[in-house]
């Protein structure tokens, strides 16, 4: 079946920080990965996305790398701001075109 | 930037009523969904609508559920006769393209609760 999970929040970190949030999927065949990022009060909106193995997805200092030997697709940023509090969504597209969001992880970035 | 907009933010409803949650896709727009996140679970594909039907729904979009498109804009969720499991926030997602092929562009989302 297909499926995504992700680390388990909330997590808090100060100004400046490194940020990692982890995501594993599994997936019948060959995925498209996604992040999508949901600031407080608003909808989900696209962060970035990988079609293919190896391929890397960047957007606002952030990034994330698709990893098949892994099937991982963990999000980094090297400097996190406070603008960046949001709770973020990994997510796959499978190959009969639907979407599987893992649970969300809210992200505190503290002055 | 054009956005997806749904109504109301939040719904409080007895168990047994039927509601409505009301979305306004993107104009220009051609596929609409819906999903829901019950607290502290996945975000959850319920139903996906193009060309007037439905295209695909999932294994929660039993007979108490139906979509609408009435007039051209609006896109609509209705849920028959609420349960207590029915509590949710709720998203409509439209894109341009079959997904993948474009982005999802979501509302805020409603929040249900069925009390």
């Amino acid at each position: 079946g297909n499926s995504v999970t992700q680390m388990e929040g909330p997590v808090t970190l100060s100004e400046e920080a490194f940020l990692t949030i982890n995501c594993t999927y599994t997936a019948t065949g060959y995925p498209s990965l996604f992040w999508y990022v949901q600031y407080p009060g608003e909808g989900l909106q696209l962060l970035l996305k990988a079609t293919k193995a190896d391929d890397k997805g960047s957007n606002k200092g952030f990034e994330a790398t698709y990893r098949k030997e892994t099937t991982s697709f963990h999000l980094e940023k090297g400097s996190v701001q406070v603008s960046d509090s949001a709770v973020y969504f990994c997510a796959l597209l499978n190959t009969g075109n639907q979407f599987y969001f893992g649970t969300g992880t809210s992200l505190t970035v503290i002055p | 930037e054009p956005e997806v907009t749904q109504t109301p933010s939040h719904q409080v409803t007895q168990m047994g009523q039927e509601v409505i949650l009301r979305c306004v896709p993107i104009s220009n727009h051609l596929y609409f969904y819906w999903y829901r996140q019950i607290l502290g679970q996945k975000v959850e594909f319920l139903v996906s609508f193009y060309n007037n039907e439905i295209s695909e729904k999932s294994e929660i979009f039993d007979d108490q559920f139906s979509v609408e498109r009435p007039d051209g804009s609006n896109f609509t969720l209705k849920i028959r006769s609420t349960k207590l499991e029915d509590s949710a926030m709720y998203f409509c997602a439209s894109s341009g393209e079959s997904a993948g092929n474009s982005p999802l562009h979501f509302g805020n989302g409603t929040r249900l609760t069925v009390t």
